[in-house]
């Protein structure tokens, strides 16, 4: 059985802050890991992807992955009140795609 | 990029009844879809996979014969509550992962999530 573990928070920073989300998996063949943005009552959307070990920056946000410690992180730099939200980690097996608990974060304007 | 139309988006039944969701995909094939239910401050939970033309997979736990879930075309699967009960009551939400390149197989493009409340 696959496990995918985040901390639930609640995680608040400031406005303008950087907000550090952390997540680990089980799963030794994953290959591929996501971060989904969810608001309230509203589907998760597609944040980053990340598929190598290493950062990746898109914009405000930067995805962190190492295979070895099995550890994918996001950060968001110069936080905004709009980024508040559930954050989802994601992770890629052969068969399916299984979801942290998510991690919610306010952004204190 | 991709999109999934998911109806309806909200539904309110009596209990006993049975409530159909569909999912499709608009601009592409879709050889996998997802159902995932979600109840209030908890993440989405993988009830089925279903690959188009085969039988659902269902995760332990999820009752087939309850949650009946058909995906006869590689644009549209159906979730079916049959019988449904207030505890039946979440947020349902199917994914579609497309064929194609590499990167294309590995994302997951969301439906916009069926609110069911059964009284």
């Amino acid at each position: 059985q696959k496990e995918v573990e985040q901390n639930s928070g609640p995680l608040s920073v400031p406005e303008g802050a950087i907000a550090s989300l952390n997540c680990t998996y089980s799963d030794r063949v994953s290959q591929s890991f996501f971060w989904y943005r969810q608001y309230s009552g509203k589907s998760p959307e597609l944040i980053m992807s990340i598929y190598s070990n290493g950062d990746k920056e898109d914009g405000r946000f930067t995805a962190q992955l190492n295979k070895a410690s099995q550890y994918v992180s996001l950060l968001i730099r110069d936080s905004q009140p709009s980024d508040s939200a559930t954050y989802l980690c994601a992770v890629n097996g052969p068969d399916d795609m299984r979801f942290g608990a998510g991690t919610r974060l306010t952004v204190k304007p | 990029g991709a999109v999934v139309s998911q109806h309806p988006s909200r539904v309110i039944c009596k209990s006993g009844t049975s409530v159909k969701i569909e999912c499709r995909s608009l601009d592409f094939q879709a050889t996998t879809m997802f159902w995932y239910r979600q109840f209030p401050k908890q993440s989405l939970m993988l009830m089925a996979t279903s690959n188009e033309g085969s039988k659902a997979t269902y995760e332990q736990g999820v009752e087939k014969d309850k949650f009946l879930i058909n995906h006869a075309s590689l644009t549209l699967s159906t979730l079916t509550v049959t019988s449904a009960h207030p505890e039946d009551s979440s947020f349902y939400i199917c994914s579609a992962r497309g064929q194609g390149a590499f990167l294309f197989n590995e994302k997951l493009f969301f439906g916009s999530g069926t609110q069911l409340s059964v009284l």
